[in-house]
């Protein structure tokens, strides 16, 4: 069992629409991370949480610490946020981290 | 464009073969780390270097080989290598080790192919 699960594998979604992924995560954590993975392999981070929420353009992140669960939002999705995104988390003893195995995004026009 | 540079992009190599791929940030950040992904699995740490000393390495086979010479530059020194060694190696950057929760900036990666 990976210490990260994310949720949904695969998401399809119409341009406009709302998007949601879910992280849920089973070791104490210091912190946690959002990942874009674009085809071609190219990552970018988008956040890093250790609680509550960040905003960044059309992007949410949300974190529940005492439910080991974060969420990933993005609003008035585009074909360009199309990508696959991974959620990390960085074990509280801080020299071990893992990733979940992300989530593939298509947002069609 | 994130700050981290990888060469090359590509790379096919034979099992006998010896290589390296180079990663180079001038971010002046304090922490570098090579990542291995594999098809259809999650992104594996290989190694950690914060201030240019190596803090983990996760028990990763030693035909694999990094070297920081210094802050700004990260090599892994491949040599031997299996065919299910193929994959995405990615390096990052970070300010402080993810210990300190810094976020991290990726690179394009390495796409490694061995035959």
């Amino acid at each position: 069992k990976n210490e990260v699960e994310q949720s949904p594998q695969n998401l399809t979604a119409q341009e406009g629409e709302f998007i949601t992924i879910n992280c849920s995560y089973s070791v104490g954590i210091s912190a946690l991370h959002w990942l874009q993975q674009h085809p071609g392999g190219g990552i970018v981070s988008l956040f890093m949480l250790s609680s509550g929420k960040k905003k960044h353009g059309r992007l949410i992140a949300t974190i529940n610490i005492q439910e080991k669960h974060s969420s990933l939002h993005i609003t008035a999705s585009h074909p360009r946020d199309s990508a696959v995104y991974i959620c990390a988390v960085v074990m509280n003893t801080g020299n071990q981290f893992y990733f979940g195995t992300g989530t593939s995004l298509t947002v069609i026009p | 464009e994130t700050g981290v540079t990888q060469t090359p992009r590509h790379l096919v190599m034979g099992m006998t073969n010896k290589k390296s791929l180079k990663c180079e940030q001038h971010l002046g950040h304090n922490a570098m780390y090579w990542y291995k992904q594999s098809a259809k699995k999650p992104l594996e740490l290989m190694f950690v270097y914060s201030l240019e000393e190596r803090v983990e390495n996760n028990s990763v086979p030693s035909r694999f080989s990094p070297e920081c010479p210094n802050s700004s530059h990260l090599f892994l020194h491949l040599h031997t290598l299996q065919p299910e060694d193929s994959a995405l190696y990615l390096c990052a950057s970070s300010q402080d080790s993810y210990a300190g929760g810094s976020v991290a900036f990726f690179g394009q990666g390495t796409r490694l192919t061995v035959v």
